[in-house]
This record gives C-alpha cells, structure tokens and sequence, in this order.
C-alpha cells in the first residue's frame, strides 16, 4: 500500500527557533499533501492544504506566517514552524490521498516539545 | 453545528460485547466517508470506508445513513486489540478540492 513516511519523529526544541518537519510520499505522486496538529486526547485539527506548485491553503485561525508550508515536488512537503513557542508543543501528522476525497494516508507524526 | 460529531466516550465494554459508535455529519453535499482507528500516540489508519450500501469487514460493519446524515461503526465480538479511538471522517466538499474533517473520536476500551 501507499506510504507517507514523514521526518522526525521527535523534536525538542528551545523556545524561538524554527523546526522543520517533513512529509514524502514514497510510492505515489501526491499533488496534495495535508497538515494536521493533534493536541493530546483531542482529534486532528487541519492546519492548512499543501499544493504542489503553489501556495498553501491555510485554515481559519492558523498563521501562515508561523507555519511555513512548502510543497516543491509531487513527493515532499515541508512544515517549517518558525519561533516557535511552548505552546505550538504538538503532534503534527501530515496526509496525502491518491486522489480527491480518497483515502488518506497518513505520516508517522512529529512530536514537537518546546521547551 | 459542528462538522463531524462523535460521542467521545469512553465505551467501556468487556471481551465479546457489540458495541456501536455513531457519527453525523452536517454539510448534506459530502459523499465520502471513513472510519479510522488511532492507538494512543500513533498516526490514524484506515479502518474501512463507508458505503452507501453499508459494507462489512469481518467483526465490523459500516452503515450510512443519508437522510439523518448519520454513519455508524458496529463491532461484534471484541477483541482487547479493538481498544483504541475511532475517528470518523467526512468529505467537505470545497472550492478546489475536497478536505476531509474529522471527528473528535470516540475512545473504546476492551477489558478482560
């Protein structure tokens, strides 16, 4: 089957400096790729769509200024999340789907700390 | 009125028990539907996607409903393993492309 693999796993970071996450699809071209964040013993929240080739599309309530989201190749996209804060400490999935309103297959996540 | 409504639960059941998770649903335009499973600290997988029809999957059966816009998940004998939150997931039709929402997840725990 289809896997996203998705890169760290874990990062501890100090308050004010960027991380970037990344999320590939290894065996499928994914022209879209989504980010979430989960907050412990809450679902997933989508934070915005990445498109290849063009801007991401952010959700209500979620900076684009703070989560940088880039989506250079039909495999990779990245989720930068620049000055970060201990509040931004989170669960961040990243998904991609073959096609429109299909399946979802998901990262292995990112836990990020910051401390 | 919420996108995607779950019970969060948790249903506690013993080995053996049916249990049975509803999920509605508010935009009448959605056509996809799905049910995931996530374990403590894992990314969510694909249990089963929901058909019209209903479908079913071994011990587990998927129903939808369209006219209450309502899907619903039916475990037959439970297994300890079948502890985990199961997340429903619908299609929001949108300008250019269809996101997928999730619910809140409903927590099941399978005891001896």
């Amino acid at each position: 089957g289809a896997v996203v693999s998705q890169h760290p796993s874990r990062v501890i970071c100090k308050s004010g400096t960027s991380v970037k996450i990344e999320c590939r699809s290894l065996d499928f071209q994914a022209t879209t790729m989504f980010w979430y964040r989960q907050f412990p013993k809450k679902s997933l929240m989508l934070m915005a769509t990445s498109n290849e080739g063009s801007k991401a599309t952010y959700e209500q309530g979620v900076e684009k200024d703070k989560f940088l989201i880039n989506h250079a190749s039909l495999t990779l996209s990245t989720l930068t999340v620049t000055s970060a804060h201990p509040e931004d400490s989170s669960f961040y999935i990243c998904s991609a789907s073959r096609r429109m309103g299909g399946e979802l297959f998901f990262g292995e996540g990112s836990r990020l700390t910051v401390l | 009125r919420k996108e995607v409504e779950q019970d969060p639960g948790p249903f506690n059941v013993p080995e053996g028990a049916t249990v049975a998770f509803n999920c509605t649903y508010s935009n009448s335009a959605s056509q996809s539907f799905f049910w995931y499973r996530q374990d403590c600290r894992k990314e969510p997988k694909l249990l089963m996607s929901v058909y019209s029809s209903g479908n079913e999957d071994g011990r587990f059966t998927a129903q939808l409903n369209r006219a209450s816009q309502y899907i619903s998940l039916l475990i037959r004998d439970s297994k300890l393993s079948d502890s985990a939150t199961y997340l429903c997931v619908v299609n929001i039709p949108d300008t250019g492309f269809q996101k997928l929402v999730f619910g809140t997840g409903t927590r099941l725990l399978v005891s001896p």
